[in-house]
This record gives C-alpha cells, sequence and structure tokens, in this order.
C-alpha cells in the first residue's frame, strides 16, 4: 500500500552543524506534507509544512525541501542545536476540500546532536 | 491555550477490562483523531471526527470505538483490552476547510494491558 518512509533511522550530528533528515513518499496523490517534532515523552510537534505547488519552504532555523519527480522530502536544519534532539517524523495526506486530512505517517529519524 | 489535553497519562490496564481515554482540545476545531504509536514505530490513525456526531475509521479500528458529542471532546474507548493494545495512544485536532493545516497533537496516553 502507499507508505511514507524514511532513509536513516538515526542521524548524528554536531552541534553547530547543518542536520539533513530525508523521506520518501509514494502516494502520488499527496500534495500536502508536514514535518513534526517528536522529544521522549511528549506529542508529536508540528515544525513546519508544504504543499505541492511550492519546492522549498523555510521557517525559523528549518526548511523543507519538495521533490515532487522522485517523491522525496527533506528538512534542513540550521545550526543544530542540542535541543534539536528528538524524533523527527515526516507525514503527508492528499488534500480533499472538506474531508479530513489523513495523515500517513513515517517511521521517523532520530536526531542526536552531540557537543 | 491549553491546546490538546489528554488523559491519564498512565495506565495500566488488566486483560478484559475496559477503560475510555479522554481528549479534549479549546482551540474550536472541527476536526479530531486519535492515533495509537507503537515502540520504534510511527502514528497509526484509529478514529476521527470531522464535527459533533460524525466519526468514522482509520487504518487499524479493531477493539476501539469513539464518540463526538460536542467539538471539544472525543473520548476513545477500549472494550475487552488486549495485550495486543499496548500502545502510546495521541489525540490530536486541526481546523478544517478548503486549505489543511497541521494536526495539534496532545501528549499522549501510556497504556499497558497486562
Amino acid at each position: 500500500g502507499e507508505s511514507v518512509g524514511l532513509h536513516l533511522p538515526t542521524l548524528s550530528v554536531q552541534e553547530g552543524d547543518n542536520s539533513i533528515i530525508n523521506c520518501a513518499y509514494s502516494n502520488s496523490a499527496s500534495d500536502y506534507f508536514i514535518w513534526y517534532k517528536q522529544e521522549s515523552g511528549k506529542g508529536p510537534q508540528f515544525i513546519i509544512d508544504i504543499r505541492s505547488n511550492m519546492d522549498k519552504r523555510q521557517g525559523q532555523r528549518v526548511t523543507v525541501l519538495l521533490n515532487k519527480t522522485v517523491k522525496h522530502l527533506s528538512l534542513q536544519i540550521a545550526a543544530t542545536q542540542p535541543g534539536d534532539s528528538a524524533v523527527y517524523f515526516c507525514a503527508e495526506s492528499p488534500t480533499n476540500t472538506g474531508t479530513a486530512s489523513k495523515l500517513t505517517f513515517g517511521t521517523g529519524t532520530r536526531l542526536q546532536v552531540t557537543l | 491555550n491549553a491546546g490538546v489535553t489528554q488523559t491519564p497519562k498512565f495506565r495500566i490496564l488488566k486483560i478484559g477490562q475496559s477503560m475510555t481515554l479522554q481528549c479534549t482540545q479549546d482551540m474550536n476545531h472541527n476536526y479530531m483523531y486519535w492515533y495509537r504509536q507503537d515502540p520504534g514505530m510511527g502514528l497509526k490513525l484509529i478514529y476521527y471526527s470531522v464535527g459533533a456526531g460524525i466519526t468514522d475509521k482509520g487504518e487499524v479500528p479493531n477493539g476501539y470505538n469513539v464518540s463526538r458529542s460536542t467539538t471539544e471532546d472525543f473520548p476513545l474507548r477500549l472494550e475487552l483490552a488486549a495485550p495486543s493494545q499496548t500502545s502510546v495512544y495521541f489525540c490530536a485536532s486541526s481546523t478544517p476547510g478548503h486549505l489543511l493545516g497541521p494536526q495539534h497533537f496532545g501528549d499522549g496516553t501510556r497504556l499497558s494491558i497486562l
């Protein structure tokens, strides 16, 4: 079935470096994508989203890139900080007016920030 | 705003017992969702609701029931608890409309069935 997956289960990055977390999706009907951050014992926290009519979107220290040709999504974190250590999930959904946003989640990538 | 609030935070049940996981949101979101998250895995949708009085099954609804009598509350009921239902349960809400917005999550209920 359709699924969203991640290339790397664990990513170790030195403090101050940039982090890149990748995600592949297989549902060609998906046109809304979200990145969530989940800290231990907490619920997923929204980071940034992007719609399929965009290739790039920037937030505070984060950038999401969308390549629809190869069905690939990435999250870039600039100047990674210890507080960025968490599990990061990508999720995707087809957009249908008036219906719930039924997200499909990937399994997650753990980001470890080393000092 | 409190956002999405889930109670209890932890619970241990015996096989065959039943319980209700509570979820309430104060953001006036029409859409609400229940997910389960197994260790090392992503979230799987159990049930969702697009408004009061309307609910629908997600990917893994078996063994669960929901109701939506108000916009704010979306309780999840487990009948005849089984070990396979040991998991972390997350409730979420979002705004409806032409342009989807992100789902906002509570901090979860950690449930063990022994």
